[in-house]
């Protein structure tokens, strides 16, 4: 079975703080993805990787950046944490860009 | 622009009937197509798929059909049942992308 953990269930921030998400899967999948939910948007992808330190934009990358460092571990980073980023943030992994996603549970969070 | 549309943002059905998601899609070069379901403050869990070579793919009480002329595909849930509340997610993709829809809520009454 797939694993993919997200550090956090529930995180509270403020206006202006740096932000970091991170993901970690244990199936040695080539890609990793973030995206955010939002309701009537559903989900909205963020940024993408497919292999270590390569990274692509997604449909909604501003203010947002991201780091793979290993092929495990993918994170997502608010450089300056704004209350339009208050959202559920989905990790998700897959073995090619085609086949299905195996998502984590998801960070719910809230910028006051 | 939104590729892939779930145009019902929610669905309410009772216990023991038919529950009928339905899906959209503008990019006629998606071959591959999912079903994730997903619990509130839970990940969304892949369901079911389906190859744009096949018409119809069944697992248990689910069945997707596509009709790939009309870009549409549609899960059916037979028979429905409590449990099976959740948000309902379709996704398309090709070689490169995946596109996922709206979502549409569905609520089974007992």
């Amino acid at each position: 079975d797939v694993k993919v953990t997200q550090s956090s269930r529930y995180l509270v921030k403020r206006t202006g703080e740096k932000v970091f998400l991170e993901c970690v899967q244990d199936m040695d999948h080539e890609n990793m993805f973030w995206y955010r939910q939002d309701p009537g948007l559903g989900l909205r992808l963020i940024y993408f990787s497919y292999d270590v330190k390569m990274k692509e934009k997604g449909d909604i990358p501003e203010g947002y950046s991201v780091s793979r460092e290993k092929k495990e571990r993918f994170s997502l980073i608010l450089e300056s944490a704004s209350t339009n980023q208050t959202s559920m943030y989905l990790c998700a992994t897959s073995e090619t860009l085609q086949e299905t996603q195996y998502f984590g549970p998801g960070t719910r969070l809230l910028v006051l | 622009d939104q590729q892939v549309k779930q145009n019902s943002p929610s669905l309410s059905v009772q216990e023991g009937r038919i529950s009928i998601l339905n899906c959209d899609y503008t990019n006629s070069m998606f071959d591959y197509f999912l079903w994730y379901k997903k619990y509130p403050a839970e990940g969304p869990t892949f369901l079911i798929s389906i190859s744009s070579i096949k018409d119809k793919n069944e697992d248990g009480r689910f069945t997707v059909f596509l009709n790939k002329s009309a870009k549409h595909l549609s899960l059916h849930i037979v028979p429905s049942q409590p449990g099976d509340s959740a948000v309902y997610f379709c996704a398309a993709s090709d070689n490169n992308d995946m596109r996922f829809g709206a979502g549409t809520r569905l609520t089974v009454k007992p």
